[in-house]
């Protein structure tokens, strides 16, 4: 199983209507993320979350919500979807004492198309 | 204009040469630089990682990076069909966590054989 899981991994929705991307992590990080990717542009932070507790805004966050139910549970909603919140969504989770190296660990992914 | 650019490609190479990918970047803080490569249907993978300027090589691949031109890249060696796949540079300063870190837009490469 992977160690990062995103559910659903495709879904397809219509304008207006509220959408949630789940995320869940066996690598008992902290630390998580939700990310998005468009074609020119590369991933774009939404909301990060260090712990239970701690929730952030990201640089797009405008449009989105999160949750996070459990240290290995964060969830992406979009209250009402507009087309332009057509991407591919990630979640990641990274370990606070890896330092340097920049790991990330990304799931497989949600691709979300608004109608 | 973005703070880390990179060209989207498509690169194409023929099995066996030597590719170069690379980034500019404007932002004189950074200091950690990473390569991602990611498959397609899948999430970013850490290819490698290097901290302010100098060389840093791993099988047949090597990062470089040039602070004092604000540019670094990745060379393949002796590139395969399994190195097909978008490749994407990230930095950050050497101060905050992961959410400083700042994607480029990804290059695209196609290896045939």
């Amino acid at each position: 199983d992977a160690d990062v899981t995103q559910t659903p991994r495709n879904r397809i929705t219509k304008t207006g209507k509220r959408i949630m991307l789940e995320c869940s992590q066996t690598k008992g990080h902290d630390r998580m993320y939700w990310y998005r990717q468009d074609p020119g542009l590369g991933l774009q932070l939404i909301y990060y979350s260090f712990d239970v507790k701690d929730i952030n805004k990201g640089e797009i966050s405008d449009g989105y919500s999160v949750s996070r139910q459990a240290q290995a549970k964060f969830s992406l909603s979009l209250e009402s979807a507009i087309p332009n919140q057509t991407a591919l969504y990630f979640c990641a989770t990274s370990d606070a004492g890896a330092g340097r190296t920049g790991e990330l660990f990304f799931g497989e992914g949600s691709r979300l198309t608004v109608l | 204009q973005k703070e880390v650019e990179q060209d989207p490609g498509p690169l194409s190479v023929p099995e066996g040469a030597i590719v170069s990918l690379n980034c500019t970047y404007s932002n004189s803080a950074f200091q950690y630089f990473m390569w991602y490569r990611q498959y397609s249907r899948k999430g970013p993978e850490l290819l490698m990682y290097t901290y302010s300027s100098g060389n840093k090589e791993d099988g047949r691949f090597t990062a470089q990076v040039d602070k004092s031109s604000k540019y670094i890249s990745l060379f393949i060696r002796d590139s395969q069909p399994s190195d097909s796949a978008t490749y994407l540079c990230a930095m950050r300063p050497f101060s905050g966590g992961y959410n400083k870190l700042i994607f480029g837009a990804g290059t695209r490469l196609a290896v045939h054989p």
